[in-house]
């Protein structure tokens, strides 16, 4: 069965900094995976995913992502943070047919 | 064009009640995905319609668990006799098919359940 661990539960990065944050995944075969973002009270938000050739994908909001097969990570970067971006950030990997989320990793941007 | 939509937002329901969560999904869109939201966790899968069909509910934690889409569209979670662990946020995504880019699950902001 596939799983995700994001390790980092709390990021705290000074606005204007850059971010990464790590996803580790675990998969059987070629993945589909997922970066959302949550907001207090919302549901979650696609930021960017790869499925298949260029291990660098480009998402919303100027974050981006690169896929590394042989280190079976995901992991999500932005240059520079805004305190818009405060929020907490999913990992997934798409099984058969539905999403295998990790258990997050919150953001906090202080000024 | 709309999203996914879900009611209600919030439910307080007291011990032994019997709850009904609404999903609306894309229009067009042939998949429905529920999940379960517990407080800082990651979503958990409940189960996938593709059309009508329910194809996986292997996610449903209880009997008391139960879901369906009748005409391929909307989707209701019915949770019996509810017990304080299911108090969590469940979420419902829905996709435009199953294969390849397709499979991108967006998501409905969720019903928010409080089981006093």
């Amino acid at each position: 069965a596939q799983s995700v661990t994001q390790p980092d539960i709390h990021i705290t990065v000074s606005e204007g900094a850059s971010l990464e944050l790590r996803c580790n995944y675990s998969y059987g075969a070629t993945p589909y995976l997922f970066w959302y973002v949550q907001s207090p009270g919302q549901g979650l938000q696609l930021l960017l995913k790869y499925f298949s050739g260029d291990t660098l994908v480009q998402g919303i909001k100027g974050f981006e992502a690169e896929f590394k097969r042989s280190q079976s990570t995901f992991n999500l970067r932005k240059p520079s943070v805004h305190w818009s971006d405060a929020a907490e950030y999913f990992c997934a990997v798409k099984g058969y047919s539905t999403l295998t989320f990790g258990k997050g990793t919150m953001l906090l941007v202080s000024p | 064009g709309a999203g996914v939509s879900q009611s209600p937002r919030y439910k307080v329901a007291k011990r032994g009640q019997d709850v009904a969560l609404r999903c609306d999904p894309i229009s067009g869109h042939v998949s429905l995905f529920w999940y379960q939201q517990a407080l800082g966790q990651g979503p958990e899968f409940l189960t996938y319609f593709q059309n009508e069909a329910q194809l996986d509910k292997s996610g449903l934690p209880s009997d008391r668990f139960f879901a369906e889409r009748p005409e391929g569209s909307v989707s209701t979670l019915k949770i019996q006799r509810t017990q304080q662990e299911d108090s969590a946020v469940y979420l419902c995504a829905s996709s435009l098919g199953s294969s390849g880019n397709q499979e991108t699950q967006y998501f409905g902001p969720g019903t928010r359940l409080l089981v006093l």
